[in-house]
């Protein structure tokens, strides 16, 4: 149990474009949901915390209007890159908290999404 | 506020091999402790966790880690490593009674050679 799927693995976009990354909490109601990237050789830097039906809260430093978060169902959270330059690749990765029993901090992550702007 | 350092940023080991994985964390209240294993290209898989109740727990993957309040620390080992076990471990902490967002150590490349 506690599968989460994202979607795509793996893009290459233009510069200019934008790109939807989708996390899928496959059997479970995932209450919060959270967005990480990392960059290579580093660890996992938080970018926003997703809730659902509410407003996602950004981490100091993200730019809200560049990476558009909505958690629109209890099973689905999705991250819009909007016009992607170069310096925003980077692997991007979803996690989620069950939405039942003690919270304790435990995530379950998904596969990540390799994003690549020319 | 809660910190998590691991000290190694690599560490090299021979197959079948013990290795042990450090990580210290710091938090003014009580804490949960995970420790996180990510291959190539992959998100997170976790490897185990600390709660509450007996300090040594077992993981998947012969994996153990053991809780040291005194020390703050949460050391992984493994008595004998696999060319498998090639890969990125990050250790996490999130506080008891907080938001419960974990914070992760920056990670240790675990590279195990024939």
């Amino acid at each position: 149990g506690a599968v989460v799927s994202q979607h795509p693995s793996r893009v290459i976009c233009k510069s200019g474009t934008s790109v939807k990354i989708e996390c899928r909490s496959l059997d479970f109601q995932a209450t919060t949901m959270f967005w990480y990237r990392q960059f290579p050789k580093q660890s996992l830097m938080l970018m926003a915390t997703s809730n659902e039906g509410s407003k996602a809260t950004y981490e100091q430093g993200v730019e809200k209007d560049k990476f558009l978060i909505n958690h629109a169902s209890l099973t689905l959270s999705t991250l819009t890159v909007t016009s992607a330059h170069p310096e925003d690749s980077s692997f991007y990765i979803c996690s989620a908290r069950l939405g039942r029993g003690p919270i304790t901090g435990e995530l379950f992550f998904g596969e990540g999404s390799r994003l690549t702007v020319l | 506020a809660q910190s998590v350092t691991q000290l190694d940023s690599q560490v090299p080991v021979f197959e079948e091999a013990p290795v042990e994985l450090r990580c210290n964390y710091s938090s003014s209240v009580s804490v949960y402790l995970f420790w996180y294993v990510q291959y190539p290209n992959q998100g997170l898989q976790l490897l185990l966790k600390y709660l509450s109740g007996s300090t040594l727990v077992k993981g998947i993957n012969g994996f153990e880690a053991e809780f040291n309040k005194s020390q703050t620390s949460f050391h992984l080992r493994k008595p004998s490593v696999h060319i498998s076990d090639t890969a990125e471990y990050f250790c996490a902490v999130s506080n008891s009674g907080g938001s419960y967002i974990p914070t992760f150590g920056r990670g240790t490349s675990l590279i195990v050679h024939p």
